[in-house]
């Protein structure tokens, strides 16, 4: 879904560096997502935002953080980077008017940390 | 919060035979559950979804079914395709402050369609 999009794809990053995951969306939508997918572990939710103003943490959400800078703009956080954050990273987005809760998902970023 | 337990998480069929993942929920006011699927490389998408006021929805080769008492829905996939082959994530809505909802999602089942 190109209306969802991440910077960047593909990274590779050094132990205690800083870096940061963006994510524009199109859509239009209230609410953005930051997700990350490990194998065997499926879809954790690190933070989630209902608009520009809340910010809630999720299941795992230590070691991130998160700005809303814009109703379309979310970026994800990483202020000292260790290997068990290697992972894929997904934006997701959704309109609080949707009765079915329906999310859009970026492209992901996969994220090494060496 | 929700709490969804998928099984199992890895599925392996022959091209033509049928597929069933099965899905819990903790929360008996939860109304809504999606399944989405993730391809190899792709991003996960919705593929069907049911509400709690019907007991089984189907869409050509996939169908839901839902057993409120239970708790459980499960996702059954007929005569599977090498195309069938993914992640499939089930999930369930988790209600925050304010009556507003998230998705949670289960753990996920990898699918193989063995041609």
């Amino acid at each position: 879904d190109a209306d969802v999009t991440q910077t960047p794809r593909n990274r590779i990053t050094k132990t205690g560096k800083r870096i940061m995951l963006e994510c524009s969306q199109t859509k239009g939508h209230d609410r953005m997502y930051w997700y990350r997918q490990d194998p065997g572990l499926g879809l954790r939710l690190i933070y989630y935002s209902f608009d520009v103003k809340d910010i809630n943490k999720g299941e795992i959400s230590d070691g991130y953080s998160v700005s809303r800078q814009a109703q379309a703009k979310f970026s994800l956080s990483l202020e000292s980077a260790i290997p068990n954050q290697t992972a894929l990273y997904f934006c997701a987005t959704s309109d609080t008017t949707d009765p079915r809760y329906e999310q859009y998902f970026g492209p992901g970023t996969r994220l090494t940390v060496t | 919060g929700e709490n969804v337990e998928q099984h199992p998480s890895t599925l392996s069929v022959q091209e033509g035979d049928s597929a069933v993942i099965k899905c819990t929920y903790s929360d008996s006011a939860s109304n809504y559950f999606p399944w989405y699927k993730q391809e190899l490389g792709k991003r996960p998408q919705l593929i069907i979804d049911i509400r709690s006021n019907v007991g089984e929805k189907k869409d050509q080769r996939i169908a839901v079914t839902l057993n409120k008492t239970a708790k459980h829905f499960s996702l059954h996939i007929t005569e599977t395709q090498p195309e069938d082959s993914a992640v499939y994530f089930c999930a369930a809505p988790s209600r925050e402050g304010a009556g507003s909802y998230q998705l949670t999602f289960g753990k996920g089942t990898k699918l193989s369609v063995i041609p």
